[in-house]
């Protein structure tokens, strides 16, 4: 079955470490994205891509890196510099043509301690 | 980018019709609104999507005014599993297709 997925579901991660999240999808889709979701709150754009090898900074990129070295993966590192990294991360992918939707991925709830 | 405003919270009986509004005053000519839904601790559900006609699926209607001022996403028989966030998002065109997200409206359906 065609979807995206993301991995882990829950992540804890000791204050100070870099982490990264996995995305991938098998929709043969050329744009990806990388959300962010606070508790009450709607989602905010951290990163995308809409080609391989291509991506910009979204609104709160800050302390965030990602890679887009192949269509299917968008992994996403928050690093250190992220002052409040604990949220819901979603990824979703969709077409770069046309005004298809988006399709999004199930997300990692991370915990920073 | 056009910005998005919708009701914090709507009420709806179980099998009436749910009503969720929104507005978008500031939309461009060829940006679209599309409507996405979110149950707790998920990822977003893409539900429709629509230019300036008005558009119809299986999951719901979308309604959008003349002046593409407004629109107005229908549920036509509202069930306990609807009970979610609904998003009304305009979408960036051209280069810039990145999807920009307002608080949403969390609807309760009741029995």
């Amino acid at each position: 079955d065609g979807g995206i997925t993301q991995s882990p579901k829950y992540l804890f991660r000791k204050e100070g470490q870099n982490v990264t999240l996995s995305c991938e999808q098998n929709l043969n889709h050329d744009a990806m994205y990388w959300y962010r979701q606070d508790p009450g709150q709607g989602l905010r754009l951290i990163y995308y891509s809409q080609i391989v090898n291509d991506f910009q900074k979204g609104d709160i990129a800050e302390g965030y890196s990602v890679s887009r070295e192949k269509k299917e993966s968008f992994p996403l590192t928050v690093t250190s510099a992220q002052k409040n990294p604990t949220a819901f991360y979603l990824c979703a992918s969709s077409t770069y043509q046309g005004q298809s939707e988006a399709f999004f991925g199930q997300g990692t709830r991370l915990t920073v301690v | 980018d056009a910005k998005t405003t919708q009701p914090t919270s709507m009420d709806c009986a179980e099998g009436r019709a749910a009503n969720l509004p929104c507005n978008h005053s500031t939309i461009s000519g060829n940006e679209y609104v599309y409507w996405y839904r979110q149950i707790h601790s998920q990822g977003p559900q893409y539900i429709i999507h629509g230019l300036k006609n008005n558009e119809t699926n299986e999951m719901a209607s979308l309604i959008i005014t003349e002046d593409r001022k407004s629109s107005t996403l229908i549920l036509p028989h509202a069930t306990l599993r609807d009970t979610a966030v609904y998003y009304c998002i305009v979408r960036g065109a051209g280069n810039n297709r990145k999807l920009i997200w307002g608080l949403g409206t969390s609807l309760a359906v009741n029995p």
